[in-house]
């Protein structure tokens, strides 16, 4: 079965600084999705970024790229230049037919 | 609506009693998932919908827990002699497609909040 990790429940980055927020995952297949979905207290879940497997470039969106690395099953996301409006909690989801989500990271911008 | 509605936001309910949780997926998506979020965990899939027919209800946790899309468009959770254990966030999706190799986004609704008491 598929599993998702995100080691680390908490982080914190000073605004404009660049903070790396941790994943692995766990699989047997070769052809999947990443993705890095935001959660804030909306509730609402937003997509922030997405990676396909057997893409060897890593993905990039404006402030948010990733460290997909497919051998070690690792998929790092990097916010540059970190803005207050950043805050909240962060779910890495690989994709068979439906979406595994991570226990999340939350978080935390200070001024 | 542009996006996925669920209602209602907030429902507080007695233990014992049933309730129905609602959802309105973006027009055109043909696939709805729903998904349940303890305090503090990430999103755990309940069951997903191609259509009408439910494509995988894997994640259902007891025969309480029910969901339906008669007409592949709006779809109903429904839990039966709720538990305080089922209080959660209940969180839906849509997505234009699904399957193996799904790359296209999945968007949620803002997820209703229930409390059993």
């Amino acid at each position: 079965a598929q599993t998702v990790t995100q080691s680390q429940p908490e982080m914190s980055v000073q605004e404009a600084e660049t903070v790396t927020l941790s994943c692995t995952y766990d699989t047997s297949e070769s052809d999947y999705y990443l993705f890095w979905y935001k959660q804030p207290p909306s509730r609402q879940m937003i997509l922030v970024i997405r990676q396909e497997a057997y893409k060897q470039q890593n993905a990039t969106e404006n402030r948010f790229s990733v460290n997909f690395q497919k051998a070690a099953k690792s998929f790092s996301l990097k916010i540059s230049d970190s803005q207050l409006g950043d805050a909240a909690m962060y779910f890495c989801a690989y994709n068979t037919d439906k979406l595994i989500f991570g226990t999340g990271t939350r978080l935390q911008v200070f001024p | 609506g542009a996006g996925v509605s669920q209602t209602p936001s907030n429902k507080v309910t007695e233990k014992g009693k049933y309730v129905e949780l609602r959802c309105d997926p973006i027009s055109g998506h043909t696939a709805l998932y729903w998904y349940r979020q303890s305090l503090g965990q990430g999103p755990e899939f309940l069951i997903y919908f191609q259509g009408t027919g439910a494509a995988d209800d894997s994640g259902l946790p007891n025969d309480r827990f029910f969901a339906v899309r008669p007409e592949g468009s709006v779809s109903t959770l429904k839990i039966q002699r709720t538990e305080r254990g089922d209080s959660a966030v209940y969180l839906c999706a849509s997505s234009p497609q699904t399957g193996r190799g799904m790359n296209t986004e999945a968007f949620f609704g803002q997820g209703t909040r229930l409390t059993v008491v």
